[in-house]
């Protein structure tokens, strides 16, 4: 199994410009979430999808989009970039919709916004 | 909604001593507590977790200790290493008050000095 995967690795976006991060998982799990961590700001949950067919916005949403595609694959898309959203993106996924399970995060995503 | 404060930011220890990361949360609610560890450039694993109704869980050197009435808790590594050195995080969900999210808090940077 790859557990949680996310592409791509590392972008460099112009402000303004758009993108999808992608995020999958092979775990059979209910629940994916988009993070950003931030140097001295810990993990601060962007959106998350509780179950296929869900989403919710988490704690710092703004600027931000998602689709849960189905239940392997959980997107994050910027429409316009701001240099704000220079940040590194973590996708997880967890087996149970009610958060108190193992969460599994994937590599990560480094993004920069000039 | 939930707030997790979590002490030291940055801790630095002798290799063999012991390290102690505190949190604290608001939510009296919330009753699942994992901690996570992430090293240098790695994603976020968990280390250990546990539930409101056990008040401490151990786990070769590592232990974590809560108490709900001053709703606080926190980890313990004895013996540290070398390879404990890395950014540890908790966090807090109210998981059975009603499908709440992980928050965590903005994490401890331990180093363990050989």
């Amino acid at each position: 199994n790859a557990g949680v995967t996310q592409t791509p690795k590392f972008q460099v976006l112009k402000t303004g410009q758009s993108m999808t991060l992608q995020c999958a998982q092979d775990m059979n799990h209910n629940s994916m979430y988009w993070y950003r961590q931030d140097p001295g700001m810990g993990l601060r949950l962007i959106y998350y999808s509780a179950s296929e067919g869900t989403t919710d916005k988490g704690e710092v949403p703004n600027g931000y989009n998602v689709s849960r595609l189905n239940k392997r694959e959980f997107s994050l898309r910027l429409e316009s970039a701001a240099p704000s959203q220079t940040s590194v993106y973590f996708c997880a996924s967890s087996e149970a919709p009610d958060f108190g399970e193992t969460q599994y995060f994937g590599p990560g995503t480094r993004l920069l916004v000039l | 909604g939930e707030n997790v404060e979590q002490h030291p930011s940055t801790l630095s220890v002798q290799e063999g001593d012991s390290a102690v990361i505190k949190c604290t949360y608001s939510d009296s609610a919330s009753n699942y507590f994992p901690w996570y560890k992430q090293e240098l450039g790695k994603r976020p694993q968990l280390i250990i977790d546990i539930r409101s109704n056990v008040g401490e869980k151990k786990d070769q050197r590592i232990a974590v200790t809560l108490n709900k009435t001053a709703k606080h808790f926190s980890l313990h590594i004895t013996e540290t290493q070398p390879e404990d050195s890395a950014v540890y995080f908790c966090a807090a969900s109210g998981a059975h008050s009603g499908n709440t999210p992980l928050v965590f808090g903005k994490g401890t940077r331990l180093s363990v000095i050989a």
